[in-house]
Order: structure tokens, then C-alpha cells, then sequence
């Protein structure tokens, strides 16, 4: 059974920092592209980066390019998003996913329960 | 980036009744358009992708169709655990975009 779990979220101070993971189980990990995507609370679903299965192909949405930076460790099938400079706008449950092949920008197929991240002073 | 317009905002029907979501790009995706069901308080799944293909263990009453710009999820007879948020995925495009979502109610 694919399983992703995401943590590390919480309340931050605009500003400030914060490292989510989400670790990967029920299936190759090393061979998919992985992605977060973020849903403000009650709004859609907004793509905020991607990183293929090598640790390559790495994408960011603007909202977010500079501030945020993906990777991930294949030995250990874990997902980071690691958040810097947030701010209120950047509140929101943010979902760890898998995609179908080796580069991001196919579909999803697996989500993550999410993690709620709050930005709030 | 595409924009993807989902209409209705909201849909209200009963159990039994058809169900017609549209999506609508504001260019053209092919057939790279991808559909999610949201239950409250869960994460999306995964139902029809490249516009037409049911994914694995998803009912043959949902189905979906269109190319280009105009796309439709049709659920033949909702069921009572239909009800949920609807969002359409265009990934023919980067960056990836998402419709804002329809919301089927049970009337």
C-alpha cells in the first residue's frame, strides 16, 4: 500500500523557517518524480514545486521560487520542502505527492494527507 | 500559465441523479487534462487522467471526455459517496495548473 506522511508543519512567524518531510513507503521511491502542492484554506490547489526521481529536473512556482527549496533522499524515501522567508500568504495544508514517471509535470497518482502550515504573527 | 475555469462553482443534485462537470482552458491542453475527487477533509485522489482513462479501481460511472479547451467528468448515477469537491489538472503546459474546483451537494 503506498503510504506518504507528511510532517514538520505548525505555526511560524512571517519570516521565519520551516523543513517539511513526508516519508514514502509501499512503493519504488528512486523512480518517481515528486511533488508539493498547497491548498489554501478554502481555495484550490496550487503546483508550488517538483523534483525528479534522480534529484534533478527541479521546478518552482514564482510564489515560492527563491524562498523554497526541494530535495530528497532516496536511501531514506523521504520528500523535503524546506521553507524560508515565509509569509501569511504561504498559509496553507501542504501535500506531498507522487507522481506516474521519473520527471514532475505528468499527473498525480498517490496524495499525502497534508500538513497545515499557518504564517501568522 | 493556463488558467483552468470549472463550472458550476457549485452543483446540488440527489443521489440517483446525473452529474455534468466542466472544465474550460484558456488555451489549448490536447488531452492532458486530469481529473481529482476531494472528500472533506481528505487529500485528492486520482480519477481520470489524459481526459478519458478512468484511473485503477475507479467505478465506470464516472467518465470523462474533450480536447483542446473544453472538457467534461460525467458521474452516470451519483452514489451518496460522490459528493465531494471536484478539481480538474491541466499538465500539457508548466506550470501545472489546477481549476478551482466544483463542489457536488447532495440536494
Amino acid at each position: 500500500e503506498v503510504q506518504l506522511v507528511e510532517s514538520g508543519g505548525g505555526l511560524v512567524q512571517p519570516g521565519g523557517s520551516l523543513r517539511l518531510s513526508c516519508s514514502a513507503s509501499g512503493f519504488t521511491f528512486s523512480i518517481y518524480a515528486m511533488q508539493w502542492v498547497r491548498q489554501a484554506p478554502g481555495k484550490g490547489l496550487e503546483y508550488i514545486s517538483g523534483i525528479g526521481s534522480n534529484g534533478d529536473n527541479i521546478y518552482y512556482a514564482d510564489s515560492v521560487k527563491g524562498r523554497f527549496t526541494i530535495s530528497r533522499d532516496n536511501s531514506k524515501t523521504t520528500l523535503y520542502l524546506q521553507m524560508s522567508r515565509l509569509r501569511p500568504e504561504d498559509t496553507a495544508v501542504y501535500y506531498c505527492v507522487k507522481g506516474i514517471a521519473a520527471s514532475p509535470g505528468y499527473y498525480f497518482d498517490y496524495w499525502g494527507q497534508g500538513i497545515l502550515v499557518t504564517v501568522s504573527s | 500559465e493556463i488558467v483552468l475555469t470549472q463550472s458550476p462553482a457549485t452543483l446540488s443534485l440527489s443521489p440517483g441523479e446525473r452529474a455534468t462537470l466542466f472544465c474550460r482552458a484558456s488555451q489549448s491542453v490536447s488531452n492532458y487534462l486530469v481529473w481529482y475527487q476531494q472528500k472533506p477533509g481528505q487529500a485528492p485522489s486520482l480519477l481520470i487522467y489524459d481526459a478519458s482513462n478512468r484511473a485503477t479501481g475507479i467505478p465506470a460511472r464516472f467518465s470523462g471526455s474533450g480536447s483542446g479547451t473544453d472538457f467534461t467528468l460525467t458521474i452516470s448515477s451519483l452514489e451518496p459517496e460522490d459528493f465531494a469537491v471536484y478539481f480538474c489538472h491541466q499538465r500539457d503546459n508548466w506550470p501545472p495548473t489546477f481549476g478551482q474546483g466544483t463542489r457536488l451537494e447532495i440536494k
